[in-house]
């Protein structure tokens, strides 16, 4: 079945760095659009990046542009998020989801949690 | 960016009973407009997406209307599942794509 396994949360003091990972599988990957969303503690939901299919292009929230970078390797079937110069304010489960051509979301992985803290 | 507003913030319901919840846009998306469902500790599911069409498994009691800037998220005879938080969101104009604040759907 389809299947979207985050990795790569933890604890990072402010200023430093993370990648987060996204294993997808039971689908051709390489023919989706790929997100990024995060959710604050008690707090709703935050479109973060998203990825076309082919990688040829990439848009990003205001609140991370230039500090995040998203990407992928279709031949791993695996999204990435880099995310550097880490602020309290990042601190949020971060969910890949699968984009449908018409822009929603239909398929989200169970999350990994980051914590930004000194 | 279009700013997604949704009513109320919390909505007690009995089981059984009808649940309506409303989302607004600053501004028209169409029909560009998704629902989606979040229990405590696990990820969103879509329920609805082109603002009135079910994601594959979701019960007909789920509906969803609107276009333009007002829609509706009704469900017809809530069971105990489905007390959760919904959210819509909106991916007519983008980036960024965005959500409304969620409403907390709770047992009266």
């Amino acid at each position: 079945q389809v299947q979207l396994v985050e990795s790569g949360g933890g604890v990072v003091q402010p200023g430093r760095s993370l990648r987060l990972s996204c294993v997808v599988s039971g689908f051709t990957f390489s023919t989706y659009g790929m997100h990024w969303v995060r959710q604050a503690p008690g707090k709703g939901l935050e479109w973060v990046a998203v990825i076309w299919y082919d990688g040829s292009n990439e848009y990003y929230a205001d609140s991370v542009k230039g500090r995040f970078t998203i990407s992928r390797d279709n031949s791993k079937n695996t999204l990435y998020l880099q995310m550097n110069s880490l602020r309290a304010e990042d601190t949020a489960v971060y969910y890949c989801a699968r984009g449908r051509a018409s822009g929603c979301m239909d398929v989200w992985g169970k999350g990994t949690t980051v914590t930004v803290s000194s | 960016e279009i700013v997604m507003t949704q009513s109320p913030a919390t909505l007690s319901v009995s089981p059984g009973e009808r649940a309506t919840l409303s989302c607004r846009a600053s501004q028209s998306v169409s029909s560009n407009l998704a629902w989606y469902q979040q229990k405590p500790g696990q990820a969103p599911r879509l329920l609805i997406y082109a603002a009135s069409t079910r994601a594959t498994g979701i019960p007909a009691r789920f509906s969803g209307s609107g276009s333009g800037t007002e829609f509706t998220l009704t469900i017809s005879s809530l069971q105990s599942e489905d007390f959760a938080v919904y959210y819509c969101q909106q991916y007519n104009n983008w980036p960024p794509w965005t959500f409304g604040q969620g409403t907390k759907v709770e047992i009266k």
